[in-house]
């Protein structure tokens, strides 16, 4: 069974990096055929998707958010990670790493999800 | 870009209650590619249903979807106590940003 785990701080000072760390359990990453995403859900609120990476390295963005984000992969370490820039306190929010159904597009649900971590912007 | 809406935005029902909750899509959906997921306080959501109709592993027969082109249903049969909760619709019919989430309909307890 697949299970996913985010990690990082969960405090970040405006106008800084957020960083962030998910490790994948139970499958890897480097087998190919699923795309590893980031959501976001801001307090209070629904859902957004920020990016998804392949075990390539091949990635795709929220256009919202593209001019801030970065995400890469360590196959070694089965592991993706998710860099954003330039943060404020609109970037507050719980952060999610999931994966997708495995279509082989990219276009797809999401059928695991780690628990989230929550990420506050404040000084 | 799809913008979802949901409806209702609150649902108050009672244990064995049949709840019907919507999602409406701005423009068609391709390929029906309509998901469905529940989120409880605290954790992240969870996956029930994905093509508009087929129910993912392990999700009680009493979850059933429907719907094509702009309107979708999801429909709990008789609802459990474990049920209540909030359900966002989700489409990935088209290319990124594509993966879109309505806001969410609570069904809460009446």
């Amino acid at each position: 069974q697949v299970q996913l785990q985010e990690s990082g701080p969960g405090l970040v000072k405006p106008s800084q990096t957020l960083s962030l760390t998910c490790t994948v359990y139970g499958g890897a990453i480097s087998s190919g055929g699923h795309y590893w995403s980031w959501i976001r859900q801001l307090p209070g609120k629904g859902l957004e998707w920020i990016g998804y990476i392949y075990y390539s390295g091949s990635t795709s963005y929220n256009p919202s958010l593209k001019s801030r984000v970065t995400m890469s992969v360590d196959t070694s370490k089965n592991q993706f990670s998710l860099k954003l820039t330039s943060v404020t306190a609109a970037d507050t929010a719980v952060y999610y790493c999931a994966r997708d159904g495995g279509s082989g597009s990219g276009t797809s649900y999401f059928d695991h999800w780690g628990p989230g971590t929550l990420v506050t912007v404040s000084s | 870009e799809i913008v979802l809406t949901q409806s209702p935005g609150t649902l108050s029902l009672s244990p064995g209650e049949r709840a019907t909750l919507s999602c409406r899509a701005s423009q068609s959906v391709s390929s029906n590619f309509l998901a469905w997921y529940q989120q409880k306080p605290g954790q992240a959501p969870r996956l029930l249903i994905y093509g508009a109709s087929s129910r993912a592993t392990g999700i009680p027969d009493r979850f059933s979807g429907s719907g094509s082109g702009t309107d979708f249903t999801l429909t709990i049969s008789r609802l459990e106590p474990e049920d209540f909760a909030v359900y966002y619709c989700q489409q990935y019919g088209t290319s990124p940003p594509g993966f879109t989430f309505g806001p969410g309909t609570k069904v809460d307890i009446k």
